[in-house]
């Protein structure tokens, strides 16, 4: 069975500096892969996602992921924080050729942006 | 174009009365999913919907969860004799379908359940 861990609960970042979140995942086959993010008293909103082709991905609001095989990994950036970007973030993975509980989530980290 | 719509958006219960949380999903997506969100927790699969196929209903915690999909658009989870450790945030979901496991979910607002 598919999972997923991120790391890390809590981020914080300055305003203006580079921010990681990071994810790493286990399937048994190939994966597809997304991030969402949760901003405060608002459902969640999807960013981007991994299916194939190029490792990095772009997706909403400047941010991007880079799908690393190896390390089984699918950290989520962005080359400059907004304090906007405060929210929770949520990775989550699907096991291509699986069927039923698609999508396994994360527990989620909360980033913090600072001014 | 609309996107997920739950309702209601707040439900207070007492324990042990049934609930029922609606969830309408955006035109078109045939894949529908619900999951629990405990406050500032992940998210806990409860049930999916794949078109005309059996659900997957291998996330529900208990007997006293179910739920259905009319016509395979507008969704219904209800949970019977509420207990106070189902208070929670229900989330809906949908998608455009099939098994690929290709596209994204759309999240609704989602119900806060709260039992006294």
């Amino acid at each position: 069975a598919q999972s997923v861990a991120q790391p890390e609960d809590q981020v914080n970042v300055a305003e203006g500096n580079p921010l990681t979140v990071k994810c790493t995942y286990s399937v048994s086959g190939n994966p597809y892969l997304f991030w969402y993010v949760q901003y405060p008293n608002r459902g969640l909103q999807f960013l981007l996602k991994y299916i194939t082709g190029d490792n990095l991905v772009k997706g909403s609001y400047g941010f991007e992921a880079e799908f690393n095989k190896s390390q089984t990994s699918f950290h989520l950036k962005k080359p400059s924080a907004l304090v906007s970007d405060s929210a929770l973030y949520f990775c989550a993975v699907r096991d291509i050729g699986g069927y039923g509980q698609n999508f396994v989530f994360g527990p989620g980290t909360r980033l913090s942006v600072l001014p | 174009g609309a996107g997920v719509s739950q309702s209601p958006s707040n439900k207070v219960t007492e324990k042990g009365k049934d609930v029922e949380l609606r969830c309408d999903p955006i035109s078109g997506h045939t894949a529908l999913y619900w999951y629990r969100q405990s406050l500032g927790q992940g998210l806990e699969f409860l049930i999916y919907f794949q078109g005309n196929s059996a659900p997957d209903k291998s996330g529900l915690p208990s007997d006293r969860f179910s739920a259905e999909r009319t016509g395979g658009s507008v969704s219904t989870l209800t949970i019977q004799r509420t207990q106070q450790e189902d208070s929670a945030v229900y989330l809906c979901a949908s998608s455009l379908g099939g098994t690929s496991g290709l596209y994204e979910q759309y999240f609704g607002p989602g119900t806060r359940l709260t039992v006294t």
